[in-house]
């Protein structure tokens, strides 16, 4: 079952924060968060193993709420490289298959 | 390292036609992928691999076979093309299980069915 992710697009200006949210209604184990630029295959930015777990790198960083079975990501000062589709993805199932959200559009602006 | 390389990188098919799409890494990751996205959708899993000679189907296998004879190769192939398999196709693998590693993706292979 795919994970529902919000909101489905946002628009920045350069500088500004942004959170994107993943949610399931079923039980969450991990969460990737992966970036797409426009023509290019999606990127890894990070994954969330564990619930409570955050993450981040640069001003891009990310938790887990195992209980609420939810994950945000958070984008903190947006640059113009931020711009793109945001992925969250999780396993389904207890198995190796694999599902992505819908995917969160992102445009920064100068 | 080449990472995961796909090809063809365009391809126009005429319905009904067979075709097969390669995929291939040179990083020994045991897990590959294939996933297709339509305009404005997400990743679809279609068919993956946890090691050489194990497959299974994803969310959505219909219409494509899979076989994983060497660690390295997972090529895709179309039986009889529909325009409804006009999209664009990746192929991804990690390490190990997807669940718990990163999947590297190749560029993607845009296939148009008329």
């Amino acid at each position: 079952q795919q994970p529902v992710q919000s909101p489905q697009a946002v628009i920045l200006r350069e500088g500004e924060d942004a959170v994107i949210n993943c949610s399931s209604s079923k039980a969450l184990y991990s969460v990737h968060w992966y970036r797409q630029k426009h023509g290019e295959a999606p990127v890894f930015l990070m994954i969330l193993l564990k619930g409570g777990e955050q993450k981040g790198h640069d001003k891009i960083s990310a938790s887990f709420n195992e209980k609420k079975q939810q994950s945000s990501l958070y984008l903190t000062a947006s640059q113009l490289s931020y711009s793109g589709t945001y992925f969250c993805g999780t396993e389904n199932n207890y198995g190796q298959n694999f599902v992505f959200g819908p995917g969160t559009r992102l445009s920064v602006l100068p | 390292n080449a990472g995961v390389t796909q090809t063809p990188k365009f391809q126009v098919l005429k319905t009904g036609q067979s075709m097969t799409l390669q995929c291939a890494q040179d990083m020994n990751h045991e897990y590959m992928s294939w996933y297709r996205q339509d305009p404005g959708m997400g990743l679809r899993l279609i068919h993956y691999s946890v090691g050489a000679g194990i497959t299974d189907q994803g969310e959505v296998p219909n219409g494509y076979n899979v076989s994983r004879s060497t660690t390295e190769d997972f090529p895709l192939r179309l039986l009889s093309a529909a325009p409804s398999q006009t999209s664009v196709y990746f192929c991804a693998s990690s390490l190990e299980t997807a669940s718990y590693n990163e999947q590297f993706f190749g560029p993607g292979t845009r296939l148009t069915v008329l």
